[in-house]
């Protein structure tokens, strides 16, 4: 199968923290992941995509200073929320694209963060 | 015009019966279709992919793409109430690494 993991599954901090989330593809290497935010009620928002090695490509109004995104390995990509505020409360998923030929993208369990 | 289109719903069905589920697409160029199943509070699973025109199956699923008419559907055979969900489809931009998604369909079994 195609694992991806998130670590951790749910976080609350105060305001004004940062939040470091994990995301790890199990049994397969993941040259590209991707960082989606979902608002309840609402589809899945892109925030980046992260590509090992390489910096990575965020979306339109997603600010980069504050949503810090390091892909080190082939299966390891971290997001750190920096000086997080409650409208940063949202569930954070990640995925992973496992075969360059199918763009088929796994997801993480996704990482619920709660800012006070 | 919003790149996906789907009805958010909920679609109610009686356990049994045959779910329907419909996407439109904007991007002409789009290759790779897939189909996602979200329970409430948690993540997206892949349910089918789908590239080529037509039906492809997969035990009670089946996934339908028609290009020239820029949808793609998913049938769910004999619904259970398991089935209950947010289903979400999703397209690769032509050219592009990128995924979007529909705001998904609310699916409702009722036993």
């Amino acid at each position: 199968g195609a694992v991806v993991s998130q670590h951790p599954s749910r976080v609350i901090c105060k305001s004004g923290t940062s939040v470091k989330i994990e995301c790890r593809s199990l049994d397969f290497q993941a040259t590209t992941m991707f960082w989606y935010r979902q608002f309840p009620k609402q589809s899945l928002m892109l925030m980046a995509t992260s590509n090992e090695g390489s910096k990575a490509t965020y979306e339109q109004g997603v600010e980069k200073d504050k949503f810090l995104i390091n892909h080190a390995s082939l299966t390891l990509s971290t997001l750190t929320v920096t000086s997080a505020h409650p409208e940063d409360s949202s569930f954070y998923i990640c995925s992973a694209r496992r075969d360059t030929s199918t763009d088929t993208q796994y997801f993480g369990p996704g990482t619920r963060l709660t800012v006070l | 015009q919003k790149e996906v289109e789907q009805n958010s719903g909920p679609l109610s069905v009686p356990e049994g019966a045959i779910a329907s589920l419909n996407c439109t697409y904007s991007d002409r160029g789009s290759q790779s279709f897939f189909w996602y199943r979200q329970y409430s509070g948690k993540s997206p699973e892949l349910i089918m992919f789908i590239y080529s025109n037509g039906d492809k199956e997969d035990g009670r699923f089946t996934a339908q793409l028609n290009k020239a008419s820029q949808y793609v559907s998913l049938l769910i055979r004999d619904s259970q109430p398991s089935d209950s969900a947010t289903y979400l489809c999703a397209f690769l931009s032509g050219g592009y690494q990128k995924v979007t998604f529909g705001i998904g369909t609310k699916l409702q079994v009722i036993p």
